[in-house]
C-alpha cells in the first residue's frame, strides 16, 4: 500500500524557517509529480506547489513565490518543501501528494497524514 | 486564474437519502475536474476524476457528471460513513490546480 509520510511541521516565529519532507513507500516515486496542498485550520483545500518526476520543474502558488522551494531526492524516495520567511498567514497543515495523470487530466491519488505548521510569536 | 464554487456550502440529510452537489467553474475547463471527500481529522481522499471516473474502491453509490463549467457529484443513497466535506479541484489550469471552498454533509 502506498505511504506518504510528511515531517518537519513545528512552531516557527514570523520571519523564521522550516524543511519539511515527505517520504513515500510501496510505490514508484520517481515515475510521480509531486505536490504540496495545504489547509489552514477550519478551512478549504490550497495548492502550493509542484515538482516534476526528476526535479528538473517546479511551480509554486503566487502566495509563496520567492519564499518556498520545492524538491526531491529520488534515491531516497523523499520530497521536500523548505519555508523560509514565514508569515502567521501560512499556518496550516501541509500535506505530500502524488499526481497522476489519465487521458491528459492530473489527479491527486495518494496524501500524506499532514503535518502542522503554526507561525506564531 | 479558474475560480470554482460550489453548492451548496452545507447541507443536512438522512442516511438513505439522495444527495447531489455543484460544482462550477468559471470559465470551461472540460471534464479537467476531479472530487475528493474529506473527513475530520483526516486528509482528503480521491473520489472521482476527470468528472466522472470513479476512483477503485470507491463505492458505486458516488457517481459524477458534467462537463465544461457545470458538473455534480452524487451520493445516490447516503451512508454514515459519507459524512463529510466533498471538494471538487480542476487540473485544466495547470498549475494552479484550484479547490473549490467546499461542501459540509452533515447529519440531519
Amino acid at each position: 500500500e502506498v505511504h506518504l509520510a510528511e515531517s518537519g511541521g513545528g512552531l516557527v516565529q514570523p520571519g523564521g524557517s522550516l524543511r519539511l519532507s515527505c517520504a513515500a513507500s510501496a510505490f514508484t516515486f520517481s515515475s510521480h509529480w509531486m505536490h504540496w496542498v495545504r489547509q489552514a485550520p477550519g478551512k478549504g483545500l490550497v495548492w502550493v506547489s509542484r515538482v516534476n518526476s526528476d526535479g528538473s520543474s517546479t511551480n509554486y502558488a503566487d502566495s509563496v513565490k520567492g519564499r518556498f522551494t520545492i524538491s526531491r531526492d529520488n534515491a531516497k524516495n523523499t520530497l521536500y518543501l523548505q519555508m523560509n520567511s514565514l508569515r502567521a498567514e501560512d499556518t496550516a497543515v501541509y500535506y505530500c501528494v502524488s499526481a497522476t495523470i489519465t487521458g491528459g487530466v492530473n489527479y491527486f491519488d495518494y496524501w500524506g497524514q499532514g503535518t502542522l505548521v503554526t507561525v506564531s510569536s | 486564474d479558474i475560480q470554482l464554487t460550489q453548492s451548496p456550502s452545507s447541507l443536512s440529510a438522512s442516511v438513505g437519502d439522495r444527495v447531489t452537489i455543484t460544482c462550477r467553474a468559471s470559465q470551461s475547463i472540460s471534464n479537467y475536474l476531479n472530487w475528493y471527500q474529506q473527513k475530520p481529522g483526516q486528509a482528503p481522499k480521491l473520489l472521482i476524476c476527470a468528472a466522472s471516473s470513479l476512483q477503485s474502491g470507491v463505492p458505486s453509490r458516488f457517481s459524477g457528471s458534467g462537463s465544461g463549467t457545470d458538473f455534480t457529484l452524487t451520493i445516490s443513497s447516503l451512508q454514515p460513513e459519507d459524512f463529510a466535506t466533498y471538494y471538487c479541484q480542476q487540473s485544466y489550469s495547470t498549475p494552479s490546480f484550484s479547490f473549490g471552498p467546499g461542501t459540509k454533509v452533515d447529519i440531519k
